[in-house]
């Protein structure tokens, strides 16, 4: 079981909006930042957002990152047969003192 | 361009050791530090830990201390992860991750991954 609790999938029409959901605790995405990444079949994850809401450059603003309480949210928008990947939440833990992942959420654009 | 070049592959026997490398380029190795995660086939990813070049400060998950030691060599800019006692659930792609970490405010943590190596695929099959 992960630390951050992620649906193991969504799907949405291609140029659909589509929201990944991220839910953990106080004593993580309650009180820290929240970054997201995207894995595309056999590569290496990719950062899509960073400190809740921020873009690494080179990122499309369809990303978008947001955070309330203890949770976090990844929108994508226009979606793309290429945005279809693994997404993966990614905070620190205070009380485990470590990074903790979310389990993951299959995009599928149909 | 900044990247981060990991060893082969590895294949190992139950019991054995395992040493991964990543050598770090195009920036300097001691502004960030290098974590460690990992992926067992068809699975999602897990954290394993990371490194501050600059301070050799260690933060590891729980599950793995005793059977991991993460360093580096400045002078190669290069950060290694040992894993011991393997078994066969240790079999795994295993990734480092030039990371950025601290703290804002009281006890706001930053935390994030910003450039992969290409990951090492490490079998343990008797």
């Amino acid at each position: 079981q992960s630390v951050l609790t992620q649906p193991p999938s969504v799907s949405a029409d291609p140029g659909q909006k589509v929201t990944i959901s991220c839910s953990g605790s106080s004593s993580n995405i309650g009180n820290n930042y929240v970054s997201w990444y995207q894995q595309l079949p056999g590569t290496a994850p990719k950062l899509l957002i960073f400190e809740n809401d921020k873009r690494p450059s080179g990122i499309p603003d369809r990303f978008s990152g947001s955070k309330s309480g203890t949770s976090a949210t990844l929108g994508i928008s226009g979606l793309q047969t290429g945005d279809e990947a693994e997404y993966y939440c990614v905070t620190w833990d205070g009380s485990l003192n470590a990074g903790v992942f979310g389990g993951g959420t299959k995009l599928t654009v149909l | 361009q900044v990247q981060l070049v990991q060893s082969g592959s590895e294949v190992k026997k139950p019991g054995a050791s395992v040493k991964v490398s990543c050598k770090a380029s195009g920036y300097t190795f001691t502004t960030y530090v290098i974590s460690w995660v990992r992926q067992a086939p068809g699975q999602g990813l897990e954290w394993m830990g990371w490194i501050s070049p600059y301070s050799g400060k260690t933060s590891l998950e729980q599950k793995f201390q005793g059977r991991v030691t993460v360093t580096t060599d400045t002078s190669t800019s290069t950060a290694y992860m040992n894993l011991r006692s393997l078994r066969s659930d240790d079999t795994a792609i295993y990734f480092c991750a030039r990371s950025t970490w601290g703290k804002k405010g009281w006890s706001d943590y930053y935390y994030h991954m910003d450039v992969w190596g290409q990951g090492t695929t490490v079998t343990v099959s008797s």
